[in-house]
Order: structure tokens, then sequence, then C-alpha cells
């Protein structure tokens, strides 16, 4: 079976340019979400969609970040303009989450490493 | 403060040694807790998903325990390998909301032949 997929792999670009990052969700799952990981900080949670609906946003940074889902199968995260600091691994992680089930685990993908040059 | 804190930062130990992590965490009201093995430059992979009535569970030479009323896991891996070398990751979800996790900072394992 597939998991998550997340496109690139890895991305370098010059400060100020726009970045989007891609993920596919595994198909049934209805919860997506969005972190980044830095050595600093670990993995910090940016946003949450459930049914393709942002819930949680209180994670992005700043309005340089966006993030839409825009059907079940496809997010993007896009951050515009880039800056050096927003240099890190970004996750994207899917799951079902059902109303009596909040047990069934978060698959990650094998993240984009984003370097802001 | 919901706060996952973890011990050792990191550990190196010889191929066919066992090891023991620890996670201490504030998480209240508590719904489950993870442990998660994160490969170099892979994401984090599922081990064990532990609930508040359960307090051990094994995966192959992984297994996990959780005291729920001192706020204390540990996974304990047994015969390590090569392979085992990795972060690993606790990581509690506490109840009521959707599925937001609070995440520890991991141990990474070293394990030298």
């Amino acid at each position: 079976d597939a998991g998550v997929i997340q496109s690139p792999r890895h991305e370098v670009t010059e400060m100020g340019q726009e970045v989007t990052l891609r993920c596919k969700p595994i198909s049934g799952h209805n919860s997506l979400f969005w972190y980044r990981q830095t050595m600093m900080r670990g993995l910090e949670l940016l946003i949450y969609f459930n049914n393709n609906v942002p819930i949680d946003d209180s994670g992005m940074p700043e309005d340089r970040f966006s993030a839409k889902m825009p059907n079940a199968s496809f997010s993007t995260l896009k951050i515009q303009p880039s800056e050096p600091r927003d240099s890190a691994v970004y996750f994207c992680a899917s799951s079902y989450v059902g109303l009596r089930d909040s047990n069934q685990p978060q698959h990650f993908g094998d993240g984009t490493r984003l370097s802001i040059l | 403060k919901n706060q996952v804190e973890q011990s050792p930062q990191s550990l190196i130990i010889l191929e066919g040694k066992n090891c023991t992590l620890q996670c201490n965490y504030t998480v209240s009201p508590f719904s489950n807790l993870r442990w998660y093995k994160q490969d170099t430059g892979r994401g984090p992979v599922s081990l064990t998903i532990m609930t508040f009535s359960e307090n051990t569970k094994s995966n192959g030479r992984y297994t996990a325990t959780l005291d729920a009323d001192t706020k204390q896991s540990s996974l304990h891996i047994t015969a390590s390998q090569l392979s085992d070398s990795a972060s690993y990751i606790c990581v509690v979800k506490g109840q009521g909301g959707y599925n937001k996790l609070i995440f520890g900072a991991g141990t990474r394992l070293a394990v030298h032949p």
C-alpha cells in the first residue's frame, strides 16, 4: 500500500522565493497534518485538516505560511516569501479520526528538506 | 503546561544488548501514549499506542510500558540490532478535541557492532 507521499524530497531556494510543498495522504484517511521539524524545536504541528477543512492553524508561524486541501487526496503548504529561518524538514501525516476512535496512528511521509539560502 | 520529556537524550549500546528509554509526561487528561521510531532522513513510524487501561504492549523486540498514575512510560528494546539505530519519540494525546499530539524531543539511539 502506498503511504503518505510528499514532494519534493529536497528543495533549495533563495530567500524571498515562493516555496510550495505537496502531500498526498493515504486513501481513506480523513485527517491531514503538516509538521515542521528542527533540531532546536523538534516536531511542531503547523496545521490540521479534517475532511478537507482546516481545524487548527494555530501553529502556522505567520502570514507567510498558508496551506490548502482542495480535495481528500491532495494538500499544499506554501511559504511566500521564504526566509532562511524557514529552513527545516516539513512532514505531512494522515490518519483516520472517528467519533469513537482516537487511537489510530498518524502515518508520516518522508518529509521535504527545505533549505532557504 | 502539557509537556513530554524523554531521557536519555542520546544513547550508545553494542549490538545484541538491551536498552530502556524513558518518557515522563504532564499531559492531563490523558488519552493515549505512542512511541514512534524515526530513521535518519525518514518520517516517524508508529511502534505502539497505549491507552489509559493498558500498561504494556509489545511489537516484536520493542516493549512499551505505561504507568498512568505516575505518568511514566518506557520503551524496552531487546537484543538490539544495527537497524535499531534511530530516534525514538514519545508522543502523548490528551482527551477531547481532535487528534493533536504532544511530542517529546526524542532519544537518539546508536547501536554499534
